[in-house]
């Protein structure tokens, strides 16, 4: 299957700091990217739905100021958490969307486990 | 408004004791049905995709089914290794337009 590479696996970090989550898909072109969260023993939630070279999408309650996406490229998407916050502190997952032949199926990276002190 | 359950939340099993892992979708036009595999503090893995009611596909010791309704994920004589977190997902509205919509999943713990 395709690979989808997400860096860095583990970031802890002072209240007040903004960390950047990197995604990139390593063999295959994503005009569409997705980035979820995910609480211990709950299923993963859509926060936007980022599109190479246009603003990222972010469900409703996400904020947007606070969660920046900039999907540069068809390979690299990346999370900013600015000024995060205690709150913050989850699992980040991203996925990378294949089409034609593969059928539109989701590539998840490995997630970012971001610990906010 | 479109949603996926899944039961049982958990499963324990034996070694070799075959079970099933379900999946209830209400979702209007079903554009497939994904399975994934997700190990703890890692990415979800994925495993199948079905599109059409009596569609089978088969990895190993894991195979799915899909009805109108409902997928099941049958588990022939597990392995300690299947152990794990099987999410079930179907592309669901979201604000823009589509991304999967996932069940909580079901934790299965295969013990020697």
């Amino acid at each position: 299957g395709a690979v989808v590479s997400q860096h860095p696996s583990r970031v802890i970090c002072k209240s007040g700091t903004s960390v950047k989550i990197e995604c990139r898909s390593l063999d295959f072109q994503a005009t569409t990217m997705f980035w979820y969260r995910q609480f211990p023993k709950q299923s993963l939630m859509l926060m936007a739905t980022s599109n190479e070279g246009s603003k990222a999408t972010y469900e409703q309650g996400v904020e947007k100021d606070k969660f920046l996406i900039n999907h540069a490229s068809l390979t690299l998407s990346t999370l900013t958490v600015t000024s995060a916050h205690p709150e913050d502190s989850s699992f980040y997952i991203c996925s990378a969307r294949t089409s034609g032949g593969l059928a539109n199926i989701q590539y998840f990276g490995a997630g970012t486990r971001l610990s906010v002190l | 408004e479109d949603q996926v359950t899944q039961s049982p939340e958990a499963l324990r099993l034996q070694e070799g004791e075959s079970s099933s892992l379900n999946c209830s979708y209400t979702v209007s036009g079903l554009r497939g049905l994904f399975w994934y595999r997700q190990d703890p503090g890692k990415g979800p893995e994925f495993l199948f995709t079905l599109y059409s009611a009596g569609e089978e596909k088969e990895k190993e010791r894991l195979k799915a089914t899909l009805t109108k309704k409902e997928s099941f994920l049958h588990i022939t004589a597990p392995k300690p290794e299947d152990s794990a977190t099987y999410l079930c997902a179907v592309p669901g509205r979201n604000q823009a337009g589509t991304a999967l919509i996932f069940g909580k999943g079901t934790t299965l713990s295969v013990s020697s």
